[in-house]
C-alpha cells in the first residue's frame, strides 16, 4: 500500500531556530494537509494545500509558518523561528479526491529547548 | 460548542465485550464522516468512513445521524488489539477534516 513518508522522524531545535519538516506524498494525491498535535491534546488542522497553493489555514498558522512545494515532489512546512509551545508531532496527510479519508505520515516529532 | 465532541473515556473493557463510542459534530453542512484509530504516539489510521445507511466492516459498525449531528462506532468482540484512541473525523469547512478529541479504550484480558 503506497505510504506518506515524513523526514526527520524527530527533530530536536532551540527556541528561535528555523526548522523544515518534510513530506513525500503518496503520488497521486493531488490535496496535501499538515496537522499537528501537541502531547496529549487533540489532532489540530494548520493548512490545506492543493494546486500549489493555501487552499485554507488555521489560527495556528501564523506568518511563523510557511509551506510549499518546491520540487513537485516533497511537500514541507517550515517554522521560520520555533517557539516552545511548537513542540508537538506534526503530521503530513495527503488525499486523492476531494472528501476522501486522509492518509497520514509517521510524523515529525518537533522539540523546541 | 466543541465542533466535533467525543467522551474522553477511558473506556476499560473484558475482551470479546461489545463497546459503543458516540460523537457530536455542530456544523450541520458537513458531508464526510469517519472514523480513525490512533495508537500512542503513532499516526491517526484510517478505521472506516461512515455513510448515511450505515456501514459495517467486520467487527465495527459505523451509523450517522444526521438529524441529531451524531456518529456512532459499534465494536463488537473486542479483542486486546482493538486498545487504542478512536478518533472521530468530520469535514468542518471547505476540504479541511477536523478531529475529534478522541476516545481511549482499554480492552483487559
Amino acid at each position: 500500500e503506497p505510504e506518506v513518508t515524513q523526514t526527520p522522524s524527530h527533530q530536536v531545535t532551540q527556541m528561535g531556530q528555523e526548522v523544515i519538516l518534510r513530506c513525500v506524498p503518496i503520488s497521486n494525491h493531488l490535496y496535501f494537509y499538515w496537522y499537528r498535535q501537541i502531547l496529549g491534546q487533540k489532532v489540530e488542522f494548520l493548512v490545506s494545500f492543493y494546486n500549489n497553493e493555501i487552499s485554507e489555514k488555521s489560527e495556528i498558522f501564523d506568518d511563523q509558518f510557511s509551506v510549499e512545494r518546491p520540487d513537485g515532489s516533497n511537500f514541507t512546512l517550515k517554522i521560520r523561528s520555533t517557539k516552545l509551545e511548537d513542540s508537538a508531532m506534526y503530521f503530513c496527510a495527503t488525499q486523492g479526491v476531494r472528501d476522501s479519508p486522509l492518509h497520514f505520515g509517521n510524523g515529525t516529532r518537533l522539540t523546541v529547548t | 460548542r466543541k465542533e466535533v465532541e467525543q467522551d474522553p473515556g477511558p473506556f476499560n473493557v473484558p475482551e470479546g465485550a461489545t463497546v459503543a463510542f458516540n460523537c457530536t459534530y455542530s456544523n450541520s453542512a458537513s458531508q464526510s464522516f469517519f472514523w480513525y484509530r490512533q495508537d500512542c504516539r503513532k499516526e491517526p489510521k484510517l478505521l472506516m468512513s461512515v455513510y448515511s445507511s450505515g456501514n459495517e466492516d467486520g467487527r465495527f459498525t459505523a451509523q450517522l445521524n444526521r438529524a441529531s449531528q451524531y456518529i456512532s462506532l459499534l465494536i463488537r468482540d473486542s479483542k486486546l488489539s482493538d486498545s487504542a484512541t478512536y478518533l472521530c473525523v468530520v469535514n468542518n469547512a471547505g476540504n479541511m477534516l477536523t478531529f475529534g478529541g478522541g476516545t481511549r479504550l482499554m480492552v483487559k484480558p
